[in-house]
């Protein structure tokens, strides 16, 4: 069974751009998670989508956004980019049946550079 | 509210010598916990999960209880190997919260040969 996939896999882009990351996730899985990865703050949660809705969000501003299609397939996007932004986004897949004790698997990741 | 908190890293080891990264947990009610590991230039790949208090969960020579008298679960390895090498995480997901895992900031292990 094929992992979950995420493309770009390394994309560099200037403040002020905006930018879309793309997620496939694991074939019947129907929740994708989102999450940033820094040195400085580690792995932070952005949001959730499950059957297309945005279900849980973390605390990062409204210029992160995403969206999750009928496939289960989930975008996110970043307008205005700031250096800030420059980091590693992992995307993972889960089942979303049994609660808080779903396993994520997740992707290798897309490396955002804001110059 | 949820937090995770790691050993600081980074750890050097040499090659079959024993393996310990303390990690305790901040939550309300019963988390899930999970230890995930990171190779370089990888994402995350779950290492081990336990889902209820005095759970081991264990894999690859991994293990880990997860203790609610000490808020903790630990990962313990009896003996490491080069390949070992990589980037270990702690991570709790919340009671009522699914798809939301809480991380810890990570244990950079080296193993020499």
């Amino acid at each position: 069974k094929a992992g979950v996939t995420q493309t770009p896999r390394y994309l560099i882009k200037t403040r002020g751009q905006q930018v879309t990351l793309s997620c496939s996730p694991i074939s019947g899985h129907r929740s994708v998670s989102w999450y940033q990865q820094t040195p400085g703050q580690g792995l932070q949660f952005l949001f959730e989508y499950f059957s297309e809705t945005q279900r849980n969000k973390g605390n990062f501003p409204g210029r992160f956004s995403g969206r999750q299609f009928s496939n289960s397939r989930s975008e996110m996007n970043v307008s205005t980019l700031e250096l800030g932004d420059s980091a590693l986004y992992l995307c993972a897949s889960s089942l979303r049946t049994s609660g808080n004790t779903d396993t994520q698997y997740f992707g290798p990741g897309t490396r955002l550079t804001v110059l | 509210g949820n937090s995770v908190t790691q050993m600081e890293g980074p750890v050097t080891l040499s090659e079959e010598a024993f393996l310990t990264i303390n990690c305790t947990y901040t939550a309300t009610g019963y988390p899930s916990l999970f230890w995930y590991v990171q190779y370089p230039g990888e994402g995350l790949q779950l290492l081990l999960k336990a889902t209820k208090a005095d759970d081991k969960g264990s894999n690859k020579g991994f293990e880990a209880t997860y203790r609610k008298e000490t808020t903790s679960f630990h990962l313990e390895k009896g003996s490491v190997q080069v390949s070992d090498s990589a980037v270990y995480f702690c991570a709790l997901s919340p009671l009522g919260s699914q798809g939301n895992l809480i991380f810890g900031k990570g244990t950079k292990l080296s193993v020499k040969p």
